[in-house]
């Protein structure tokens, strides 16, 4: 079966410090995979999408940057978090990899930044 | 550029009533695919429909439908008989064949069914 797995669910982290969220699906090959963020508000940001190992696209500049290392597998990191990184971080995933199908979400990391 | 806009940022209805979120776009491309996500107080963002621009038959599943309207470039969801498992934020979202792998998101509407 087709399945997200993401964690941590939450995290606190204070200021300056490193960030790693980790995203794995199973069930399927070669998905287009994606990092989303969702600040306090209820707007979604599309920070990260790739199509293939070490192949990552960025949406928005920023302190965060993501790896795909294996086929199912999409990181999340940072070297110093800032306080407006926290927020709600989704990853998804597209089962299929055409563009235009629907995109699927694990169940989310909310981050705390002190 | 792409944009989703849903006007209501809140609703608030008495469970069993029926309940429509409105969701209106703006693209200039001819090919281009709708999206309703509900995203219930856990936090997951569940798909519930996809829709092409070239399928304007409305749709039902159960108590829920949608109404695509390509004149007003609109794509409503409905509730029909509303139950409080219903209380979520919905977000309507724009795909189009020149955004490539960018969803275009609508601010969502958060709907409360109070018993």
């Amino acid at each position: 079966s087709q399945t997200i797995h993401q964690w941590p669910a939450t995290l606190v982290q204070p200021v300056g410090s490193p960030l790693s969220l980790e995203c794995t699906v199973e069930g399927t090959s070669n998905p287009n995979l994606y990092w989303y963020r969702q600040a306090a508000g209820r707007g979604l940001q599309l920070l990260f999408y790739s199509v293939g190992i070490g192949q990552i696209s960025s949406e928005v500049p920023q302190n965060l940057s993501a790896s795909r290392p294996q086929d199912r597998q999409f990181i999340l990191s940072s070297k110093k978090l800032l306080l407006s990184d926290s927020g709600f971080y989704l990853c998804a995933v597209q089962w299929q990899s055409s563009y235009n199908s629907p995109l699927h979400f694990g169940n989310g990391t909310r981050l705390t930044v002190t | 550029a792409q944009k989703v806009t849903q006007a209501q940022t809140e609703i608030s209805v008495v469970e069993k009533e029926d309940v429509t979120l409105d969701c209106v776009y703006e693209t200039r491309d001819t090919t281009y695919y709708l999206f309703w996500y509900k995203q219930p107080p856990s936090g997951e963002l569940v798909f519930l429909i996809r829709r092409n621009s070239f399928d304007e038959q409305n749709e039902i599943s159960g108590r829920y439908s949608w109404n695509f309207q390509k004149s007003t470039s609109s794509f409503n969801f409905t509730i029909t008989a509303s139950q409080v498992v219903d209380s979520a934020v919905y977000f309507c979202a724009l795909l189009t064949n020149n955004a490539g792998n960018m969803l275009t998101f609508g601010g969502g509407t958060r709907l409360m069914v109070k018993p």
